[in-house]
């Protein structure tokens, strides 16, 4: 099976500065059709979790474009080019190559 | 508009059964995989189990591999979970996702305001 893992656990961030979150998987997510398999995903507090990357680096439907996704293999990355106060949540990467699929343990964003 | 409402949580005793129901609608449920995915209180997201449109293919956490069953009645629009033999490890919100396209599972796009499932005597 594989294990994702997510660093930091906890992202204390500055309005308009960056922010980035790191995922790495036991085994790489790199299928034989050259996408990589990894969701990342938000889950704001009080509401349900909402896809914001897949395969990697696209952008989800309605996504804004300070968000972008980056990796191949093992080592991922999330990136917020300028945070804003709604950006708060969980950040949680999920392996989407095969069964069992499996979410890294989260990384909280918090604004400082 | 493509929504999915989780039904069916609540109380439950050790060992006991629930069957929870997610009610689609919006888009062509069959078409599409669809998980159900939990949250066990100040936890994180653990994916449960997956389904195939035509309900042909079907995928569990090991966990719970022999005690819930994952099905669908596309003639409902509708995601099932039984839950059999739970445990108090079982208790979490349970949320019912929509795969993002029909040809393959995961990248999960639209989700439930979940169910909670409470297992305690």
């Amino acid at each position: 099976d594989i294990v994702m893992t997510q660093s930091p656990l906890s992202l204390p961030v500055t309005p308009g500065e960056p922010a980035s979150i790191s995922c790495r998987s036991s085994q790489s997510l790199l299928h034989s059709n050259g996408y990589n398999f990894l969701d990342w995903y938000l889950q704001k507090p009080g509401q349900s979790p909402q896809l914001l990357i897949f395969l990697g680096s696209n952008r989800a439907s309605g996504v804004p474009d300070r968000f972008s996704g980056s990796g191949s293999g093992t080592d991922f990355t999330l990136k917020i080019s300028r945070v804003e106060a709604e950006d708060v949540g969980v950040y949680y990467c999920m392996n989407s190559l095969r069964a069992p699929l499996s979410f890294g343990g989260g990384t909280k964003v918090e604004i400082k | 508009e493509v929504q999915l409402v989780e039904s069916g949580g609540g109380l439950v005793q050790p060992g006991g059964s629930l069957r929870l129901s997610c009610a689609a609608s919006g888009f062509t449920f069959s078409s599409y995989w669809m998980s159900w995915v939990r949250q066990a209180p100040g936890k994180g997201l653990e994916w449960v189990a997956t389904i195939k449109g035509d309900g042909g293919e079907k995928y569990y956490v090991d966990s719970v591999k022999g005690r819930f069953t994952i099905s669908r009645d596309n003639a409902k629009n509708s995601l099932y979970l039984q839950m059999d033999s739970l445990r108090a490890v079982d208790a979490a919100v349970y949320y019912c996702a929509r795969d993002r396209i029909p040809e393959s599972y995961g990248d999960m796009d639209v989700w439930g305001k979940g169910t909670t499932v409470i297992v305690s005597s």
